[in-house]
Formats: structure tokens, sequence, C-alpha cells
């Protein structure tokens, strides 16, 4: 099935350093969200965006809606330890019926105390 | 908690079985989805239940796969004939109702391998 162009694969960063990551598909969507996920646990969300060109906080994180909607990234300030984890971006386009979720194939990222 | 819950957590079967997995939504949610993820990808979207019925089954890989969901509660992915490329974690999500701004809660999922 389709997913969507998720950079970078991976990411090493000293504590406290800043991180971007970015979502890109070809086709467009409605919704993008993000989610992070830790090992044997499902994906949990972290920032839901429902408007080209929105750009939404919480606490650390800021996640902006592409203006093409075929777009999206994710900021995390000053990294913590606690951030590891790999995380994901999501497009949805609701209608017809159906809500599916398109992932993309995630962002590992590690963060050196 | 009262999250998603995914029985088993792990699931060893051999090429050619049958496999049920389970999934409890969390209560009152009447929207159920289920997802495959492979080992260094995304989740993949299999099947969106709405009630009972499957208002979304596009994302089954093939007739192989198959799921119900009778009172509308919990549900049942079931597997035929399984192959070596069905080894994946099933995940399952719920959400309030189907509505696009209704968050999605995943359960830990199953960890199936086919041998």
């Amino acid at each position: 099935g389709q997913q969507l162009n998720q950079s970078p694969q991976s990411m090493f960063i000293q504590e406290g350093e800043d991180v971007s990551m970015n979502c890109t598909s070809s086709s467009i969507f409605n919704t993008w969200l993000w989610y992070k996920q830790d090992p044997g646990e499902g994906p949990v969300l972290l920032i839901a965006l429902y408007k080209a060109g929105e750009l939404t906080s919480n606490g650390r994180l800021t996640a902006q809606f592409g203006i093409t909607r075929k777009d999206s990234f994710l900021n995390i300030s000053a990294s913590i330890p606690s951030d590891v984890g790999i995380y994901f971006c999501a497009g949805q386009l609701a209608g017809a019926g159906s809500y599916q979720l398109t992932f993309g194939k995630g962002t590992k990222l590690s963060v050196i105390p | 908690g009262a999250g998603v819950s995914q029985t088993p957590s792990n699931k060893v079967t051999e090429k050619g079985k049958y496999v049920e997995l389970r999934c409890d939504p969390i209560s009152g949610h009447t929207a159920l989805y289920w997802y495959r993820q492979s080992l260094g990808q995304g989740p993949e979207f299999l099947i969106y239940f709405q009630g009972t019925g499957a208002a979304d089954d596009s994302g089954l890989p093939n007739d192989r796969f198959f799921a119900v969901r009778p009172e509308g509660s919990v549900s049942t992915l079931k597997i035929q004939r399984t192959e070596r490329g069905d080894s994946a974690v099933y995940l399952c999500a719920s959400s309030l109702d189907g509505a696009g701004d209704n968050e999605q809660f995943f359960g830990p999922g199953t960890r199936l391998t086919v041998l």
C-alpha cells in the first residue's frame, strides 16, 4: 500500500538540540497527524492538523500543515532522552465513509545524553 | 487502564495454518480499525468498521484475510492459510466514531510470526 515520504529515516542528536522531520505526499490530505511509537507499543498521537497552513504547538513540539496539503513538518525543541522513539507522520482524507490513515515509514530518533 | 487491548501479544504459527487475532476497543468507541506494520515500516491500513459493518475493507491484501465485529465491540482479524509474508505486527485502533477529527487510539499490537 501507499506510504508517505518521510525524512530523515533516522537521526542521532545531542540532548538539548532541536530536531526537524518532514513528510511529503503525492496526493492531498485534509488532516495531517504526527505519532510517536515506543518499542512494543502502538503509535500515540502527538499533534493533529486540520487546516492547510495551520501551525500547531504542543509543548516542545511544533507541527505545520503545508499550504499545498501535500506536506507537513514536525519540530522538537530542546530534545530530552525520553524523546527517543520512532516518529510517524500520517495523512487522512476523510470522505466516502472512510477515515483510514496513510503513514510514513517513520523517523527513528536517538538522543545522546 | 481502559485503552485498546489486543490478544495474543505474540503469535507464532506455521505456514498454512489459520490464525485469529482479537481486538477489544475502548468502551463506547463505535469505529474500529486494523492496520499491519511490517518491520521498519509504518502501519498500513487493512479495514475499518463503523459499528458492526465493515465500512472500508480496501486495505485487505487478499481473500485470505477477513475481519468481523458481530456485536459492534470486539473485533477478530482472521487469516487463513498463513504465509511467511504475513509476518508483521497487527495493530488495532478505535475512535469515538468515524468522524475525521476523532483520534484513533492504538493498541499495543499482536506480533505474528509465520514460520
